[in-house]
């Protein structure tokens, strides 16, 4: 069984500061993990993803995260944040798809994150 | 546009009745997934198809819940009897299959009154 702690369920940043959301997790086997993006009233779009290989995963609209296992954690930071960065944030785990395993997601709570001009 | 698409995007129904709700997949989608989001949370898996075979479904899926997906293609999702507490984003994905990821859509939001 898998689960995921986002850790601040809203974050404020001013436009062209750093952005760093916190997200860790518990697995039993190796996880697959995810951040998702959602804007009011619209579906999960995939902002980046870690399977296996290289920790430091880069994503879409400048966005990366890395893996660290020994921390279990896998945070999710942009260097300058944009006005249209404001959304919420979900970080997501699944156990890595075998023979055994599917490709399920449990979520977290979710992070809003305003951008201050 | 190719996109998971689903139908309708909000329903407000009074308590007891039935809704329906129709999620297409994207196109040679073997997989796809039943999600629910409620206010102030992350989604919540529900159940999941490999064509036309439901595989699992969540304990969150009480008897009022129904998921189907008939010829391997679209899926609707029943929930009988509404209650005010399944007010929620209802939200469909689809995957090609079980090792790569899946693509949501923008959700069916379901408000009982």
């Amino acid at each position: 069984a898998q689960s995921v702690t986002q850790l601040g369920s809203h974050v404020s940043v001013s436009e062209g500061a750093l952005v760093l959301l916190r997200c860790n997790y518990s697995s039993s086997v190796p996880p697959y993990l995810f951040w998702y993006v959602q804007y009011p009233n619209q579906g999960l779009q995939l902002l980046l993803k870690y399977t296996t290989g290289a920790t430091l995963v880069k994503g879409i609209n400048g966005f990366e995260a890395e893996f660290k296992k020994s921390e279990t954690s896998f945070h999710l930071t942009k260097p300058s944040a944009h006005m249209s960065d404001a959304a919420e944030y979900f970080c997501a785990v699944s156990e890595a798809p075998d023979w055994a395993n599917d490709y399920k997601l449990s979520f977290g709570a979710g992070t809003t994150v305003t951008v201050r001009a | 546009d190719t996109g998971v698409s689903q139908d309708p995007r909000h329903k407000i129904t009074k308590r007891g009745q039935n809704v329906t709700f129709r999620c297409d997949p994207i196109s040679e989608h073997n997989r796809l997934y039943w999600y629910r989001q409620t206010l102030g949370q992350g989604p919540e898996f529900l159940t999941y198809f490999q064509n036309e075979a439901q595989l699992e479904k969540s304990r969150l899926l009480s008897d009022r819940f129904s998921a189907e997906r008939p010829k391997g293609s679209f899926s609707t999702l029943e929930i009988q009897r509404t209650e005010q507490g399944d007010s929620a984003m209802y939200l469909c994905a689809s995957s090609f299959d079980r090792y790569t990821e899946a693509f949501f859509g923008q959700g069916t939001r379901l408000t009982v009154v």
